[in-house]
């Protein structure tokens, strides 16, 4: 089941601009994860944040987690053409040994 | 060296057929998955292994088979290949079942005609 959302579903944006990208689960987490897809190529893990953290900071990352409200913001600044990609929050379930999966926020930087 | 490959990287083949895909990785890691993305680019896991063993399963038909011959391959087996297989099947690693960091495969895009 889909348990975290990305919010927007897509975004375009022109370079040298900053991009946040949201997203929301529905359970208590132990951490969420967030992953850049590139067109026709595999995931690549950016950031975790466990639930005891509320910002971590990776280079031009910046990931923050609103447990109370059940959120995290992906905050990418001075975005570059090598952005564009797609980008997915994942959080696991728990005992379950899983991780769920949104449906992606598809990011565009204009050069 | 890639961490986690699989083959072949796109896979196009007629209903009822049967197929296989193949993982390995070097990373030493002890976990395995085999995820589904379809279309609309949801991401699904359809099983985990940890060393070998297979620790999740989750709702798909039973002709898609995993077989882990040793902790650093997992391949997926389908039998019977229908319309609806269709989807860019990822394998992926993990250091443990603790849900660290997962290093995934380039992808295998199957087409069913």
């Amino acid at each position: 089941s889909q348990q975290g959302e990305e919010d927007p579903q897509a975004l375009s944006i022109q370079e040298g601009e900053n991009a946040t990208m949201n997203c929301s689960y529905k359970t208590s987490i132990n951490n969420l994860q967030w992953y850049r897809q590139n067109s026709g190529r595999g995931l690549v893990h950016l950031i975790l944040i466990r639930s005891n953290e509320r910002e971590k900071h990776s280079g031009r990352l910046r990931v923050t987690l609103d447990t109370s409200k059940k959120s995290s913001s992906l905050l990418i600044t001075a975005s570059r053409a090598a952005d564009t990609a797609s980008y997915f929050c994942a959080t696991d379930a728990g005992s379950n040994y899983q991780l769920i999966w949104g449906a992606g926020t598809k990011l565009i930087i204009k050069p | 060296d890639t961490a986690v490959s699989q083959t072949p990287k796109y896979l196009v083949t007629q209903m009822g057929n049967d197929k296989s895909i193949k993982c390995e990785q070097n990373l030493g890691h002890d976990t395995m998955y085999w995820y589904k993305q379809d279309s609309k680019k949801f991401l699904k896991i359809m099983f985990s292994y940890n060393n070998k063993e297979l620790i999740i399963n989750e709702t798909v038909p039973n002709r898609f088979s995993p077989k882990s011959p040793d902790k650093a391959h997992l391949n997926l087996h389908i039998n019977s290949l229908e319309l609806g297989d269709s989807a860019v099947y990822f394998c992926a690693s993990s250091q443990d079942r603790g849900l660290t960091e997962a290093f995934f495969g380039q992808g295998t895009r199957l087409t069913v005609v």
